[in-house]
């Protein structure tokens, strides 16, 4: 079954803490993108990488970090420094910019 | 600076009739729109691309059109069911950096 698979569902972050939400595809995508969507908001792109090895920051990028070692996979840390990370983190990716392919998201709330 | 709106934060129309949603855009010059749909608690899913040179596109019960000019999309679904309710969101690719922006979308309840 092609895919994008991000785990966990659910996810909670204690203060300090850094956390790391899991993207996979297996749809042999070049780009993969990251997106924050808050209640009742549109998504805002926080990182994207174009092929592997390589990324860009998006329109929210701070208190993020991502990697691309692999062309399958595309983990996103949210750090310490993100105060205000609740909210529901969405995946995606695509073979060129002219439609994506979500994951389920992670909803991450802090504790 | 660059803008995506989409003007109706909630529509909310009556089974049957033909809801329409708008997708307004400032500063950009997109070679293509797309619309997507997302339910409570899922990822968004791909309806429909419009290209820059199409003027309108159809898909089942689903009408996309594009005014370059006017700088807007407007989305149909007619015949509208509840099934149709969901959150429907516009994107247009910013040329300049090869990435995908998202407006903030409009929630559509159908009543029966």
């Amino acid at each position: 079954d092609g895919g994008i698979t991000q785990s966990p569902k659910y996810l909670f972050r204690k203060e300090g803490q850094n956390v790391t939400l899991s993207c996979e595809q297996n749809l042999n995508h070049d780009a993969m993108y990251w997106y924050r969507q808050d209640p009742g908001q549109g998504l805002r792109l926080i990182y994207y990488s174009q092929i592997v090895n390589d990324f860009q920051k998006g329109d929210i990028a701070e208190g993020y970090s991502v990697s691309r070692e692999k062309k399958e996979s595309f983990p996103l840390t949210v750090t310490s420094a993100q105060k205000n990370p609740t909210a529901f983190y969405l995946c995606a990716s695509s073979i060129d910019t002219e439609r994506l392919f979500f994951g389920s998201g992670t909803q991450l709330s802090v504790l | 600076s660059q803008k995506i709106e989409q003007n109706s934060e909630a529509l909310n129309i009556q089974e049957g009739k033909t809801a329409t949603l708008t997708c307004n855009y400032t500063n950009y010059s997109p070679a293509y729109l797309q619309w997507y749909r997302q339910d409570p608690g899922r990822g968004p899913v791909f309806l429909l691309l419009i290209r820059e040179n199409e003027k309108e596109k159809r898909k089942e019960r689903l009408k996309v059109t594009f005014d370059t000019t006017l700088k807007q999309s407007l989305f149909h679904i007619t015949a509208s069911q509840p099934a149709d309710s969901a959150t429907y969101l516009c994107a247009l690719d910013s040329r300049s950096a090869s990435k995908i922006i998202f407006g903030s979308g409009t929630r559509l309840s159908i009543r029966p």
